[in-house]
């Protein structure tokens, strides 16, 4: 089955940007969607597609792909943006199976 | 509004069963694909296993393929995980998720959770 890598943990200053990486083959085939997780909370889709937000989230939020990386994108991070964020996409195998990332804790400084 | 609710969790020991309930409002259940996934303690998100609109096929994940059944009953807008043979493993919060469908693959739902725990 696929695989989907991100970096464990990264940091960015109040206000400014950072993206997160996730890598894996079924990138190539599929958009990666995105999901935010807060300690106790269940996830919460943020990007889906080649980068459509649902509705309540803010446009802070972005998402774009090259070849077998997904990228999602926070540009002015706010203290409520630090979480944990999974990629997700359907696997490549050709089965309609799916996999998440192994996770990315974004600590807001 | 639009909600999902599951219930059923609880503790249960080495090779025994459970089935889980996820509860659907505020949506046409009957037209969207559903999926469990779980999140074991302090790991990451798992995918386990989504059923089809209508209940004509169903996909697993290796990990727990022979042993989950995924269903559902459309009348009463409730999604279902029958869980056999369980392992310490399979301790998680399990989620439902909603099917964005559209071909968009992307769940834009979630439950709050259930915890299962696998204990002797």
């Amino acid at each position: 089955s696929s695989e989907l890598t991100q970096d464990p943990a990264v940091s960015v200053a109040l206000g400014q940007t950072v993206r997160i990486t996730c890598q894996g083959d079924s990138l190539r085939s599929y958009y990666a969607s995105w999901y935010q997780q807060k300690p106790g909370q269940a996830p919460v889709l943020v990007i889906y597609g080649k980068n459509n937000r649902p509705s309540g989230i803010p446009d802070r939020f972005s998402g774009s792909s090259s070849g077998n990386t997904a990228s999602l994108t926070i540009t002015g991070a706010q203290a409520e943006d630090e979480a944990d964020y999974y990629c997700n996409s359907r696997d490549s195998s050709g089965n309609h199976l799916y996999v998440f990332g192994t996770g990315t804790k974004v600590t807001v400084l | 509004q639009v909600q999902l609710v599951e219930s059923g969790g609880g503790v249960v020991q080495p090779g025994g069963s459970l089935r889980l309930s996820c509860a659907a409002s505020g949506f046409t259940f009957s037209s969207y694909g559903m999926h469990w996934v779980r999140q074991a303690p302090g790991k990451g998100l798992e995918w386990v296993a989504f059923i089809r609109y209508d209940g004509s096929n169903k996909y697993y994940a290796d990990s727990v393929k022979g042993r989950f059944t995924i269903s559902r009953d459309n009348s009463k807008n409730t999604l279902y995980l029958q869980m056999n043979s369980l392992r310490a493993e399979d301790t998680a919060v399990y989620y439902c998720a909603k099917d964005l469908t559209g071909g968009e693959y992307a769940f834009d739902i979630w439950g709050q959770g259930t915890m299962v725990t696998v204990s002797s």
